[in-house]
């Protein structure tokens, strides 16, 4: 069955430090979406790509970036690890259609000390 | 600013009752609506979607209302059941301007109590 798969599921890393947060779907979608939840903030969107070498910024997209090599990845980076960026983090895949639903991996709880 | 509103953080309602989940938003432009799923330790899943066109979406024990005028949508679950507790996210974009990312709302909690 086609999937989305996100690792590490936990990480916890030091202020400063780079991470790699990984994402990889088998639905060979053409969009993909990184999300963020927080308590009291909700879904909040990082940045997305609708297909090879696009990439998007969304509503929070500060000390984060993404590249996007193939179909079926979409790493996200965080430059320089902050407490702030200590988060559930969320990938998202869809079909190129209009607002065609989002599925959703199993997310990465990243904790920043 | 937020265009997507859920003032409901939380909703406690007893196995077989209706549970209600709200949902306002700001954006003119939002003509297509969707209701996800959310468990402890998974990501969100899709329930049911609306679009401007209709007022009322039925799929099983979930029915989604969209009032325009009033820029409203409700998630009705009648019966509710202990497997229904879980978060709740309602989104939003507008359907005829391409491929616009969901906007989402804060959540709601709804525990369904047995």
């Amino acid at each position: 069955d086609a999937e989305i798969t996100q690792s590490p599921r936990h990480k916890i890393t030091e202020t400063g430090r780079q991470v790699t947060l990984a994402c990889h779907q088998t639905w060979n979608h053409n969009n993909m979406f990184w999300y963020r939840q927080d308590l009291g903030h909700g879904l909040r969107l990082i940045h997305y790509s609708y297909g090879v070498h696009d990439t998007n910024k969304g509503e929070v997209s500060d000390g984060y970036s993404v590249s996007r090599s193939n179909t079926e990845d979409l790493p996200l980076t965080l430059e320089s690890a902050a407490s702030s960026q200590t988060s559930v983090y969320f990938c998202a895949s869809s079909v190129g259609q209009i607002n065609s639903p989002l599925h959703f991996g199993n997310g990465t709880r990243l904790t920043v000390t | 600013d937020q265009q997507v509103k859920q003032n409901s953080p939380s909703l406690s309602v007893q196995e077989g009752r209706i549970s209600i989940l709200n949902c306002d938003y700001t954006n003119s432009m939002f003509d297509y609506f969707l209701w996800y799923k959310k468990y402890p330790a998974e990501g969100p899943t899709f329930l049911i979607s609306i679009s401007s066109i209709k007022d009322k979406n039925e799929d099983g024990r979930f029915t989604v209302f969209l009032n325009k005028s009033a820029k409203h949508l409700s998630l009705h679950i009648v019966p509710s059941q202990p497997g229904d507790s879980a978060v709740y996210f309602c989104a939003a974009s507008p359907l005829n301007s391409g491929n616009t990312p969901l906007v989402f709302g804060k959540g709601t909690r709804l525990s369904v109590i047995a």
